[in-house]
Parts: C-alpha cells; sequence; structure tokens
C-alpha cells in the first residue's frame, strides 16, 4: 500500500517554465488536496477536489492549475513559473466525509525551486 | 473563513520535562474538527492527535494530550515526558464538519519545538 505519492522530490525551474507535479493516491479517496508551504509559514491550500472530474480553488490558487481525469491522480500544474512559487508542495487525500475515522494521509512532498 | 493561530513560533523543554503548546481558532461552525501534526526536518506531515469538537472529553494518544476549550477556541497540546525525538515543527490545524471538507485544513503558522538533553 503506497499511500500518497508525489513526483518530483525535487525540481528546479528557470522563471518562465511550465511544469506538472504529480500526484497519485491507491486508497480509492474521493477527496484530495494541494498544499503549499512556505518558510514561516503553515500550509495553505491551492486546489482541491472532491472526486474525478470535480476542482475548486483553494487559498492561494493564483499561478496554478489541477485537473482530476481519474480517482487516483491529481496533478498540479505550474503555468508559468515564477520565484514566488519556491515552496514545498504537499499532497493530501482522504475518503468522503469529515468524520473521525476519515483519516487525512499527506504525500511526502515535493521541493521546488524557482530561479 | 477560519482562521488558526499559533502564537509561539518556538518553544524548547528539557528532556523528561512536560511542554504545552497553544493554538486558538475563530470559527462560526459547530461542527469541526481540530489536529496536531508534527512535522520533523523530513518535512513529512505525522499526525499526532485529533480531537472531535462534539467530544467534551479531551483526546489523549499516549504522552500526548489536549486542552480543548470549545468557549474559548483554544486547542492546545502537552507532551508529557519530552524525548529527543519529539523535536520538530508543529501544526495546529481545522477542518471543518461539512461533508465535503475532506482534505482540507486550515493550519496554523506552527511551533518549532526544541529538546534539550
Amino acid at each position: 500500500n503506497a499511500g500518497v505519492t508525489q513526483t518530483p522530490k525535487f525540481q528546479v525551474l528557470k522563471t518562465g517554465q511550465s511544469m506538472t507535479l504529480q500526484c497519485a493516491q491507491d486508497m480509492n479517496h474521493e477527496y484530495m488536496s494541494w498544499y503549499r508551504q512556505d518558510p514561516g509559514m503553515g500550509l495553505r491550500l491551492i486546489h482541491y477536489s472532491v472526486g474525478a472530474g470535480i476542482t475548486d480553488q483553494g487559498e492561494v490558487p493564483n499561478g496554478y492549475n489541477v485537473s482530476r481525469s481519474t480517482t487516483e491522480d491529481f496533478p498540479l500544474r505550474l503555468l508559468s513559473a515564477a520565484p514566488s512559487q519556491t515552496s514545498v508542495y504537499f499532497c493530501a487525500s482522504s475518503r468522503s466525509g469529515p468524520g473521525s475515522g476519515n483519516t487525512i494521509y499527506f504525500g511526502e512532498g515535493s521541493w521546488l525551486t524557482v530561479v | 473563513a477560519q482562521t488558526v493561530t499559533q502564537s509561539q513560533p518556538e518553544m524548547s523543554v528539557q528532556e523528561a520535562e512536560t511542554v504545552t503548546l497553544s493554538c486558538t481558532y475563530d470559527t462560526s461552525e459547530s461542527d469541526y474538527y481540530l489536529f496536531w501534526y508534527k512535522q520533523p526536518p523530513s518535512r513529512q506531515m505525522i499526525l499526532v492527535i485529533r480531537q472531535e469538537a462534539y467530544k467534551q472529553q479531551n483526546a489523549t494518544e499516549n504522552r500526548f494530550s489536549v486542552n480543548f476549550q470549545k468557549a474559548a477556541k483554544s486547542f492546545s497540546l502537552k507532551i508529557s515526558d519530552s524525548q529527543l525525538g519529539d523535536a520538530a515543527m508543529y501544526f495546529c490545524a481545522y477542518r471543518s464538519g461539512r461533508e465535503t471538507s475532506g482534505s482540507r485544513l486550515t493550519f496554523g503558522e506552527g511551533t518549532q519545538l526544541t529538546v534539550n538533553p
């Protein structure tokens, strides 16, 4: 059981380049989210999905795009990378419903540097 | 919108002693969940403890316990018998009780805990 898998773990981009951070989960979870973590701050929600074909914006969506064509995958696309997007990115998933039994699973993070 | 505030950027404790990390939150909802996450230098997010707002009893997990004051909107974490392995960044987080809240959390800024031998 792999849980939530993020790739790549490390990436250096040049300003203006585009790239996709991959996130996959093998737990058949309906809910998936992307967060970014900047120094001295907690995680902030970028985009989230409540099921295949359904996505919505979180707190800091500008400069990012998502899609959810399958239950398993939730890629995050940087359209034109900027130095302000240098951060650690986390993907998370959970099954439907916020009940106490619904643990949120996090990936190990993707370190992105934009130069 | 909900907010979570951790007013202690850094805390330190002697090994084997007890330390309390503070967290306050603001919400207009009556149904919600509160969490403490531990993040070691590897950046892995590790769930420490969880509290359901509808439960009056404070959650406990081994050496970790919370003091949940719903009226005051306060949710502190107490670590007893601190160990060197407890050193990490600790985040307080909020999740709405709405059905579609899923994996959406609101995090505080974090408290960096140092454990001194």
